[in-house]
């Protein structure tokens, strides 16, 4: 059963318009949440991170918000350039503390 | 500065040959490894994390083990690769010692089974 879930597939966004992008996980013991990002023949890049203290974290152009109680956490890229286009991973620690569990990924594309 | 090295870049390989791919890891000591893959439509999957030489914990049973000979050394193989393992893996590493969520990747290695 997946524990960390990015039900959509894809998104597409317009330049200089907002890109949002959701997970949703099941175990409410999860504290950290992370965003990474990844082009296609490469390794995946970390991008923003969240620890469950907070309900909002902010770095440039990414935001990562956080709603406990629903256990649904979302980034937004605002304004969406072209070099935004990637997949984008929501990962979240294991119950142990020793490896992230990932989602499936949402593809991003900007078109300008 | 730490480095991560993960090779070849792609591979091509008939059902039933055998599969090694390496790992290695510059500028920390006793790092975490991990093998991940990313195969269509089922996002990141973890395969194996090691937190020490010799100490492996496999998440997925399959095909394929791991070994850690050396401690900025991490191995992927299989005796006999199958079509589902076709794939793209990718190693990563992270510091040792308490929580740390800082994971890097690896460029990754594209494994086709034919």
């Amino acid at each position: 059963d997946q524990q960390v879930k990015q039900n959509s597939p894809s998104l597409s966004v317009q330049e200089g318009r907002i890109s949002i992008l959701n997970c949703d996980y099941t175990n409410s013991m999860f504290d950290y949440f992370l965003w990474y990002k990844k082009y296609p023949a490469e390794g995946p890049t970390f991008l923003i991170s969240i620890s469950s203290i907070k309900d909002k974290n902010e770095d440039g152009r990414f935001t990562v918000f956080l709603n406990k109680s629903a256990k649904h956490l979302s980034l937004h890229i605002v304004p969406s350039q072209p070099g935004d286009s990637a997949v984008y991973f929501c990962a979240v620690n294991n119950q142990a503390g020793t490896a992230l569990i990932f989602g499936k990924g949402t593809t991003l594309s900007v078109s300008s | 500065s730490q480095t991560i090295h993960q090779w070849p870049a792609t591979l091509v390989q008939p059902v039933g040959s055998p599969l090694s791919l390496e790992c290695t890891v510059e500028g920390t000591s006793n790092p975490n490894l991990y093998w991940y893959r990313q195969a269509a439509g089922r996002g990141l999957q973890l395969l194996f994390y090691s937190v020490g030489i010799g100490q492996i914990s496999s998440e997925v049973p399959q095909n394929l083990s791991a070994s850690r000979p050396q401690d900025r050394q991490f191995i992927l193989s299989s005796k006999k690769l199958l079509l589902s393992d076709s794939g793209f893996y990718l190693c990563a590493w992270s510091a040792t010692g308490g929580r740390n969520y800082g994971y890097t990747f690896g460029s990754g290695t594209r494994l086709t089974v034919v």
